[in-house]
């Protein structure tokens, strides 16, 4: 495999669900993200880990819990979802520990529909 | 504020012509980064170009050349000669170099262009 993988591709989740997001990179980075992209909306960042550190946290509700165990590996894990909160969750890799003139590389996301 | 502006949320051309994509962007940083990146149906985001903030040149690759202007803070995207294959939602980016709460580094995209080639 190369590149970054999501799992699942499809999920559908009920309010009171516990299920997580699961995303593996291959190219060697050392930065790991999450993103949101809702409809009509820009992409949103959520978390960002960079050496298996998280560095940020764009004021994400509680009931998304991430984890990075290691530099290939990141988690979402979701519990007590909103309607709101279906979209497309794309998780990216980058080079660098996230320094700004690095490109992301990004898997092709998990399309998340709460119920 | 740090800001990515893509006026077109969608146009439509006709295969072999020539599209351009618009990408404004607000920064209070000297240096800066700009990205392209393509979404194609299957979901993932493509890496298209990186453009630092001290290098203006335009850049061409095959059917793809983009026009970055400081003085009007733009960076459009244009392909040539377009292909069905080109239908794609494509985003532009920012990331600042200094550390504006916690900014630095991350991407800010704009809301996307989506762009229908049709045979």
């Amino acid at each position: 495999e190369t590149g970054v993988t999501q799992t699942p591709r499809h999920l559908v989740m009920g309010m009171t669900n516990k299920k997580s997001l699961k995303c593996e990179q291959h190219l060697g980075h050392n930065a790991m993200y999450w993103y949101k992209q809702s409809a009509k909306k820009p992409l949103e960042l959520m978390f960002v880990y960079s050496l298996e550190e998280r560095v940020e946290n764009n004021s994400v509700p509680s009931r998304f819990s991430p984890e990075c165990p290691n530099s290939s590996h990141l988690f979402l894990h979701l519990h007590t979802l909103q309607p709101e909160d279906s979209a497309l969750y794309l998780c990216a890799s980058s080079q660098g520990g996230g320094r700004p003139n690095t490109e992301a590389f990004f898997g092709q996301g998990t399309r998340l529909t709460v119920v | 504020a740090q800001k990515v502006t893509q006026a077109q949320t969608e146009i439509s051309v006709v295969e072999k012509e020539d599209v351009t994509l618009d990408c404004v962007y607000e920064t209070r940083d000297t240096t800066y980064y700009l990205f392209w990146y393509k979404q194609p149906p299957s979901g993932e985001l493509v890496f298209l170009i990186r453009r630092n903030s001290f290098d203006e040149q335009n850049e061409i690759s095959g059917r793809y050349s983009w026009n970055f202007q400081k003085s009007t803070s733009s960076f459009n995207f244009t392909i040539t000669a377009s292909q069905v294959v080109d239908s794609a939602v494509y985003f532009c980016a920012l990331s600042e170099f200094m550390n504006y709460g916690g900014s630095q580094g991350n991407l800010i995209f704009g809301k996307g262009t989506k762009l229908s080639v049709k045979p």
